[in-house]
């Protein structure tokens, strides 16, 4: 079964540097979203992507935070300036529809430690 | 604004018991969709089972069951016969069609302990 492939699964940087997550959906897939989930809290979501697009993002999704898809197959989301609190497992998913009856396909999320 | 509840932090089963996790939400969209989703101690997300709000029937997925009440905007899922495997966090969420169906929102979650 074809799944969303998230790499790395564990990632450690220091405050102030810059890091890349990395993500690859499922290939038919045409929405891609990033959520994010802080220790023992709930999943929240960050931003949606179609088309090369930003089609939608939360609050915390602010200009430290920017997402690409540089080629046919990868998702990025980029943090520019990290910070401690940006200490989080970061979940990359993917739909074939951008509709309320379609489950989003999670990968496996990558451990993000901002020491 | 789009709100799921989830009131159990916790819970026991003994192994092969049924189980219900509750799960009610709030929204003023006629059209959404409930889903819940199985985050095993290694992380990974992993969806379980749908059900839409113009669903008549409840939704079954093998062992996973969807208790749909929609007068009383609940959607707690029924595990049958519980596995140690079972044990895990589990989430409810839900979509819906005005707010940006790309979106979802999150419960709390609840975490399931299987006892054998």
């Amino acid at each position: 079964e074809p799944e969303v492939t998230q790499t790395p699964s564990h990632q450690v940087t220091q405050m102030g540097q810059e890091v890349i997550l990395r993500c690859v959906p499922i290939s038919n897939h045409l929405y891609f979203y990033w959520y994010r989930q802080i220790l023992g809290q709930k999943v929240e979501f960050l931003v949606s992507f179609y088309n090369n697009e930003i089609s939608e993002k939360s609050e915390i999704f602010d200009d430290q935070f920017s997402v690409e898809r540089p080629d046919g197959s990868n998702f990025t989301l980029k943090i520019r300036s990290t910070k401690l609190e940006d200490s989080a497992m970061y979940f990359c998913a993917s739909g074939r529809a951008e509709s309320y009856s379609s489950p989003l396909h999670f990968g496996n999320g990558t451990r993000l430690t901002v020491t | 604004a789009q709100k799921i509840t989830q009131t159990q932090p916790g819970m026991f089963v003994q192994e092969k018991e049924a189980v219900t996790l509750d799960c009610t939400y709030d929204t003023s969209d006629p059209s959404y969709g409930l889903f819940w989703y199985k985050q095993p101690s290694s992380g990974e997300m992993i969806f379980l089972i749908y059900q839409g709000s113009y669903d008549q029937q409840n939704a079954t997925e093998g062992r996973y069951s969807l208790n749909f009440q929609k007068a009383r905007k609940s959607a707690n899922l029924v595990i049958s016969a519980s596995q140690l495997g079972d044990s895990a966090m589990y989430f409810c969420a839900m979509r819906g069609l005005a707010q940006g169906a790309g979106k979802s929102t999150f419960g709390d979650g609840t975490t399931l302990t299987v006892k054998p």
